[in-house]
């Protein structure tokens, strides 16, 4: 079935440490692969996507990589800023073109 | 271009009750989304629509109805509502159906039911 796990569902790590989010998803999903951050009382927002033709995209200190035979993909970011700390969204899009979302990952960054 | 608007931007409602919810999309956008998101529970996705028609549907009973309209605004209605129904309602609009396409949420309406 149509179905994507987010691991793990609280992360804290120092203020300029790395913080890695991962997601695995079912058979069948497509070549589309966004995070979207979600700050305390604000609205989702698009940070990141990959689509399957790539096995890795940066963006300053943000990176994602995609490994289609372990169908998981990961959110890698680099020197944490208080400002990152947030919620996170994987989503992967399914053949019917609809996306299933990851059930968020927490984000902590400790001062 | 204005972003997604959703009013109202909140509603408290008591059991039994129905609720209506509107989302205006951005200009140019025809597909819009809707999710259900509670604390814990991440964004639970309620259906999207496309030019006027239900393209996708989420694991939602059939008290929750949505419609959109020739001119993308959409409206999400939920019937005999239950305590369990509390949440924010977020709607998220892009381009075409979607597919590659970045989604742009709305603010969200928080409904709460008593």
């Amino acid at each position: 079935g149509e179905n994507v796990e987010q691991h793990p569902s609280t992360l804290s790590v120092q203020e300029g440490d790395s913080a890695v989010i991962k997601c695995t998803y079912s058979d069948s999903a497509s070549n589309y692969f966004p995070w979207y951050k979600q700050e305390l009382g604000k609205r989702p927002q698009l940070i990141i996507d990959i689509r399957s033709n790539v096995g890795e995209k940066k963006d300053q200190r943000i990176a994602v990589t995609l490994n289609k035979t372990a169908k998981h993909f990961s959110l890698h970011i680099t020197e944490t800023q208080p400002e990152d700390s947030a919620v996170y969204f994987c989503a992967a899009l399914y053949s019917n073109y609809q996306l299933i979302w990851g059930a968020g990952t927490k984000l902590i960054i400790k001062p | 271009k204005a972003g997604v608007t959703q009013t109202p931007r909140y509603l408290i409602k008591t059991r039994g009750q129905q609720v209506t919810l509107s989302c205006s999309p951005i200009s140019g956008h025809r597909s819009v989304s809707w999710y259900q998101q509670t604390p814990g529970q991440g964004l639970q996705f309620l259906f999207e629509y496309f030019s006027e028609t239900q393209r996708n549907k989420g694991n939602f009973p059939g008290r929750f109805s949505g419609r959109q309209f020739s001119n993308s605004r959409s409206e999400m209605n939920v019937s005999t509502l239950e305590l369990g129904d509390s949440a924010l309602y977020l709607c998220a609009s892009s381009t075409v159906a979607t597919s590659e396409e970045t989604q742009y949420f709305g603010p969200g309406t928080r409904l709460l039911v008593l």
